[in-house]
């Protein structure tokens, strides 16, 4: 079946402007992650949603990162006035639901450059 | 809170021999899980190998194997058979049952042919 799927896969955009970007999960997965890779180093988390539970925030680096899911498919992933340390590759995933544990399968990304 | 290491930023081997990646871990939980994902130049982040830490054998992925030392908190990944497809960026990856993945900072794998 089809994969996770994000959108844009690349976004240019000068500093201060707001962006949004798109991830839909796989069908059927109610887990949703949002990481950060930045040139050369290894995915940080941003943000979990699971079902219709409070999402966990604890990976956002500031409050003008900002996250949305509609029930349990499409997310956006909004940054608010953008700075040149925002520049990275935007990973989503998705997994079934945690009773003890479950893969999590991601999508391609989107490359984020502020100029 | 949970760190992962990887030591190894680099990593070359010759093709259809066996490289071992290293991976440590810190944490205080019993109860967790390990991974190993591939990430090549297209940006997919692809599982190749997965351990649940209150299994005491070793993962075993058709070439990929893992070596985990719960006591020493060490999980490395053995590539038996190199191949070209195999060169790409490995992450080392840990989590608690229903929470986020915390990734080392990748071994990049060279093969050469």
């Amino acid at each position: 079946g089809a994969g996770v799927s994000q959108s844009p896969s690349n976004k240019v955009t000068e500093k201060g402007k707001d962006v949004e970007l798109r991830c839909d999960p796989i069908s059927g997965h109610t887990a949703l992650y949002w990481y950060r890779q930045r040139l050369g180093q290894g995915l940080e988390f941003l943000i979990y949603f699971q079902g219709n539970s409070a999402p966990d925030k604890s990976g956002l680096p500031s409050d003008r990162f900002s996250a949305e899911r509609t029930g349990e498919s499409v997310s956006t992933l909004t940054i608010q006035r953008t700075q040149q340390e925002d520049s990275a590759v935007y990973l989503c995933a998705s997994s079934l639901p945690s009773g003890g544990w479950e893969t999590q399968y991601f999508g391609p990304g989107t490359r984020l450059l502020v100029l | 809170a949970q760190t992962v290491t990887q030591s190894q930023p680099e990593m070359s081997v010759q093709e259809a021999e066996t490289v071992t990646l290293s991976c440590t871990y810190d944490t205080s939980e019993s109860d967790y899980y390990l991974f190993w994902y591939k990430q090549p130049p297209s940006r997919q982040m692809i599982l190749v190998i997965r351990q649940e830490a209150y299994k005491q054998q070793n993962a075993t992925e058709n070439r990929f194997s893992v070596n985990f030392q719960k006591a020493a908190k060490s999980f490395s990944l053995k590539i038996s058979d190199s191949q070209l497809g195999d060169a790409a960026m490995y992450f080392c990856a840990y989590t608690e049952a229903g929470n986020m993945l915390t990734f080392g900072g990748g071994t990049r794998l060279m093969v050469k042919p």
